[in-house]
Formats: structure tokens, sequence, C-alpha cells
């Protein structure tokens, strides 16, 4: 069965440092999403991709965070500087729209 | 960011009983779905519902698309230990970016 693919499972890093995280969607998806969830919350979404295109960044931190899919297939998204409040669920997920999205098992972040 | 709002916010319930929690959003969205997320996981697709007034089994579970097409609500049938878990709403608009927007969650404790 097809999966989203994400690493790594979990990432410890020191405020200041630089963290990425990396994405594989299902084979044929055009739409990835990067989302964060924060314990006890439900997933907020940082960053939307239709291909190699961002669609939607209204939520995503630009002053620390970027996201690229340069080949429209798997993604990157950068912390740099990470801060303590970082510190949360990354999740990725994809889609053929406008069909349900599937998600990743995440990243989880500490950042100490 | 924007999320829904889901009710209850938690369950307590005996192994055995049925379960229903419902998801309400101020907008208008032509799909809904519902996740299931266990602890340091990523969500798991349960139910996907695409037409108002629509209603949808997936085994125990039964999910409903409300006439208003602003609120969902899914049932739980005969709960076992394994339904365990913090239970997602999704909302999806089919224009624009056909971004999701999730509900708060609902955390479902089963006693045996």
């Amino acid at each position: 069965e097809a999966e989203v693919a994400q690493s790594p499972r979990y990432k410890i890093t020191e405020k200041s440092q630089a963290v990425a995280f990396w994405c594989d969607p299902i084979s044929g998806h055009a739409t990835l999403y990067w989302y964060r969830q924060i314990l006890g919350q439900g997933p907020e979404l940082l960053v939307q991709f239709q291909d190699e295109s961002v669609v939607d960044d209204s939520q995503l931190p630009k002053d620390r965070f970027s996201a690229e899919r340069l080949k429209g297939v798997d993604s990157t998204l950068k912390i740099q500087p990470a801060e303590l409040g970082d510190s949360a669920m990354y999740l990725c997920a994809s889609s053929h729209p406008p069909s349900e999205a599937f998600f990743g098992q995440g990243t989880r972040l500490t950042v100490v | 960011g924007q999320q829904l709002n889901q009710s209850p916010q938690s369950m307590f319930i005996q192994e055995g009983e049925d379960v229903s929690m419902n998801c309400t959003s101020s907008s208008i969205f032509n799909t809904w779905l519902w996740y299931k997320q266990d602890p340091g996981e990523g969500p798991v697709l349960l139910i996907a519902l695409y037409k108002a007034g629509e209603l949808t089994s997936n085994g125990r579970l039964t999910a409903q698309f409300g006439i208003t097409r602003k609120d969902s609500f899914l049932n739980i049938s005969a709960s076992i230990p394994s339904d365990v878990g913090i239970y997602f709403c999704a909302g999806q608009r089919t224009s624009g970016t056909y971004k999701y927007i999730f509900g708060t969650g609902t955390r479902l404790k089963v006693l045996a």
C-alpha cells in the first residue's frame, strides 16, 4: 500500500540551530501539505504545494521557516534558527485533489 | 490558524458502548474527512464524505455529512479498547487551494 514517507521520526535540536525535515508523498499526488501539530491540538497548515509551486503559505513563519519541492515530488521543510516554541509534530500529507489527504507518520521535534 | 469546533473534547466510555462526536464550522465545506490519531503517529483516514446528507460506514464507524454543509458527525458502535485515540474531523472547500482545515479533536478512552 502506498504511503507518505517522512524522516526523521524524531529530532532533538538546540535552540538557534538549523533543522530540516523530509517528505516523500504518495506517487502521483500533485498536492503536498506540511502541517504543524502542537500537543493536544489539531494539525495546522504551514504550507501547501501544487506540484512544485507554493499555493498557500499564509501561516508559515517566513522569517525562520522555508519549504521547497524543487522537482514537484519530495519536499523539505527547514527551520533556521529553531526556537523553543517550535517543538511540535510536523506532519506531511499528500493528495490528488480534490480527493482525501493521506498523512505520513510525522517528525517529532524537540527544541532544547 | 483556523480550527473547527469538535465536541466532546474528551470521552471516557465502557467497552461495548456506542460513541458519538461532532464537528461544526461557521463555513460551508464540500468535503468532510474523519481521521484517527494514535500517540506519536500521523492521522489515519477513516471515512470521507462528499455530499450533503451523505451517510457512510466503515465497519463499526458511521459518519454523516450535515445537510447545512457546516457540520459532520461520527459514530462508533460497540467500542473496543483499540478505538482509543484522538479523532479529528477535517473540512475542505473544493475551490481555491483545496485546503484542509482540522478540528480540535475528540480524545476517546475506552475502559475494559
